[in-house]
């Protein structure tokens, strides 16, 4: 069975960086898309940043751009996500993502497997 | 810019039936906004239940269904059962991105 497990997350004041990790076991992890995304406490599901298979290609959310890294190790079947320069707003549950295809915001895509989440909190 | 819409809430009975939609605050939705539809139980991450309008995912059961009503995506849940008592999420495949709906919270009751 596919598995994807976060981690990283945490407490951390406002400005500050954290950077989330997500381990994919039991399919072949380059050769599909990833994503990041996140639900704030109470609330609907973003899709914050999208990354290809090979590494190459990225896609941000207008809210994140700038702040975020999205980036992967294939060779360690490892997602990660570098959050910087974090605002209240960043507060929530950020979800690691195996996509159905291959490229970044492909035609006839869908978030496929779901890691559980991990929890980040920005607050002084 | 362009916003995913859902109905806030929706109600079923067990046994009963109900039709949840996806449109778009302008235009159509079409099989090339490829819909995809995500269930979210209390507590829990979400789970995959239709991509492509009407391809199950792995594991759904057949009393979900997706297709297209009027100038929305739809998912109809048949035969609703007490644990399909959820947040529902449908996705949309705009020149922005995947955008996500605001969710419809269906009670079964």
């Amino acid at each position: 069975e596919v598995q994807l497990v976060e981690s990283g997350g945490g407490l951390v004041q406002p400005g500050g960086s954290l950077r989330l990790s997500c381990v994919a076991s039991r399919f072949t992890f380059s050769s599909y898309a990833m994503s990041w995304v996140r639900q704030a406490p109470g609330k609907g599901l973003e899709c914050v940043s999208m990354i290809s298979g090979t590494g190459r290609s990225t896609h941000y959310a207008d809210s994140v751009k700038g702040r975020f890294t999205i980036s992967r190790d294939n060779s360690k079947n490892t997602l990660y996500l570098q959050m910087d320069t974090l605002r209240a707003e960043d507060t929530a549950r950020y979800y690691c993502v195996k996509q159905l295809t291959m490229i970044v915001v492909a035609p006839g895509d869908a978030f496929d497997i779901w890691g559980q989440g991990t929890m980040v909190s920005v607050s002084p | 810019q362009t916003v995913v819409t859902q109905e806030p809430s929706l109600s079923v009975s067990p046994g009963g039936t109900v039709t949840l939609t996806c449109g778009l605050s302008s235009g159509s939705v079409s099989t090339s906004n490829y819909p995809s539809w995500y269930q979210q139980t209390p507590g829990q991450a979400p789970r995959t239940l239709i991509y492509s309008s009407n391809t199950r995912s792995s594991g759904v059961p057949d009393r979900f269904s997706g297709s297209f009503l009027g100038n929305k995506a739809a998912l109809t849940i048949t035969g609703a059962q007490a644990d399909d008592e959820s947040d529902y999420y449908c996705v949309l495949y705009l020149t922005s991105g995947m955008i996500f709906g605001g969710g419809t919270k269906l009670t079964v009751l």
